[in-house]
């Protein structure tokens, strides 16, 4: 049972900010939230990993609430080229046992 | 740097026959693991090697899939005898062994495996 709530889709347009929401109400202490990107026949890309509060990478920014239950995934200006699913994941890793437990993803459309 | 690889990329065989796909996890990184989607489904955790050690294997469906990791390298996913169910895309993933937030798991391209 992934421990993840994702959108099953989302569209929006070149140039435009897109934030994709994830809830994950049973976040444990320990637990990271991770995003991966995966496009049609290939395998998911890390994109941006987080524990509280803020990350930016220079492909996106995670915003984490103080209670963790959910976080958002922000992609600046996005180009058709962003069009992919995109994965949000929690997990303990520092288990020796981690693995990634994974939802349906969001898929997200980019139009012209 | 290399990245994951896999391989074959695509392989069609027949119920009841055997297939082995393997994964090259880029050079240095001791934690290896295996993925698959069966069609319509999500991604599925199927074992984590660490060096030539399994992990964690709880993901393994039944004992039809062999996995061996011989010298902490490369990875083999044996099927034996394929379902029709095994029909799906495996991916490999490999990482560093680090500790906190740095566990960025890198993918293969995954193999497509059909069972007619």
């Amino acid at each position: 049972l992934a421990k993840t709530t994702q959108p099953i889709s989302m569209d929006s347009y070149e140039g435009q900010e897109v934030n994709i929401t994830c809830s994950h109400n049973n976040i444990a202490t320990n637990d990271y939230i991770t995003w991966y990107q995966q496009f049609p026949s290939q395998g998911p890309r890390f994109i941006i990993q987080g524990y509280k509060t803020k990350v930016t990478n220079e492909v996106a920014s995670l915003f984490i609430p103080a209670d963790r239950k959910s976080s958002t995934l922000s992609l600046p200006r996005v180009s058709l080229s962003d069009t992919a699913v995109y994965y949000c994941l929690v997990g303990d890793s520092m288990d020796s046992n981690y693995q990634l437990i994974w939802g349906a993803g969001t898929k997200l459309i980019i139009k012209p | 740097e290399a990245g994951v690889t896999q391989f074959p990329s695509h392989s069609v065989i027949e119920k009841g026959q055997t297939v082995t796909l393997r994964c090259d996890p880029i050079s240095g990184h001791d934690n290896l693991y295996w993925y698959r989607r069966v069609m319509g489904k999500e991604i599925k955790f199927l074992l984590h090697f660490v060096k030539e050690s399994k992990q964690d294997e709880s993901g393994m469906p039944n004992n039809r899939f062999l996995a061996e990791r011989t010298g902490g390298t490369y990875s083999t996913l044996k099927v034996q005898p394929a379902e029709l169910e095994d029909s799906g895309v495996y991916f490999c993933a490999s990482s560093q062994v680090v500790s906190g937030s740095d566990n960025e798991q890198f993918f293969g391209p995954g193999t497509r495996l059909t069972v007619l």
